[in-house]
């Protein structure tokens, strides 16, 4: 299996800030990974597939970039809708796994 | 673009059955792959299998094999996951989500989610 890990796991922060999100994978993915918002309460939202292509309607204030092991999200001035928890997820194997998840809190 | 209708809410006893459903209303329901994803209360997002409706082709995560059973009905545009007998860890809401035509690409439509509740 091709474990996840995100970190931080939890983060503070205020309206305006460069947040940074950062998903290691146990081995190399090429570009089999994608982001996820998911809002208490409500389904995961696909933000951005392939490491950096953003989906239809997604703020360009959210980019992601890496490749092989190593891959970031970031947002690049924080705004009040962001704050949510974050989800990296690769495709690479079968079924996908996701990553443990980093919860964006008001500071 | 697949819109995912998921069944309601439920309410079981351990040791009971259940079957939850997601529906697709689209056309093109068979040519995507459908997964399941589980969320513990409080906990994060963990996929459980995916099953491609064409074909049946059908993909368990390890820690889900052999305790959850994912199916599709073509003629009714619906994915089904169903346990055999419920334990009171299988509480959780659960997620159907489509839109990777092929495996290694991401799923970009969601059901709004099933609560399980398993309790004595």
């Amino acid at each position: 299996d091709i474990q996840m890990t995100q970190s931080p796991s939890s983060l503070s922060a205020s309206v305006g800030d460069r947040v940074t999100i950062t998903c290691r994978t146990s081995q190399s993915i090429s570009h089999y990974l994608h982001w996820y918002q998911q809002k208490p309460g409500k389904a995961p939202k696909l933000l951005i597939s392939v490491v950096s292509m953003l989906e239809s309607g997604v703020p360009s204030r959210f980019s992601g970039s890496g490749s092989g092991t190593d891959f970031t999200l970031t947002i690049s001035s924080l705004q009040p809708e962001d704050f949510a928890t974050y989800y990296c997820q690769q495709s690479y194997n079968s079924p996908p796994t996701f990553g443990q998840g980093t919860k964006v809190e008001v500071k | 673009e697949v819109q995912l209708v998921q069944s309601g809410a439920e309410v079981k006893k351990p040791g009971e059955s259940l079957k939850i459903s997601c529906e697709g209303f689209q056309s093109s329901f068979t040519n995507y792959w459908i997964g399941w994803v589980r969320q513990m209360p409080g906990k994060g997002l963990e996929w459980m299998g995916l099953i491609h409706p064409a074909d049946s082709d059908t993909r368990y995560t390890p820690s889900f094999q052999g305790h959850v059973t994912i199916s599709a009905d073509t003629s009714i545009s619906t994915a089904y996951l169903q346990w055999s007998s419920l334990e009171a860890s299988d509480t959780a809401m659960y997620y159907c989500a489509s839109g990777a035509a092929a495996l290694g690409h991401p799923y970009d439509m969601w059901g709004q989610g099933t609560m399980v509740t398993v309790s004595s």
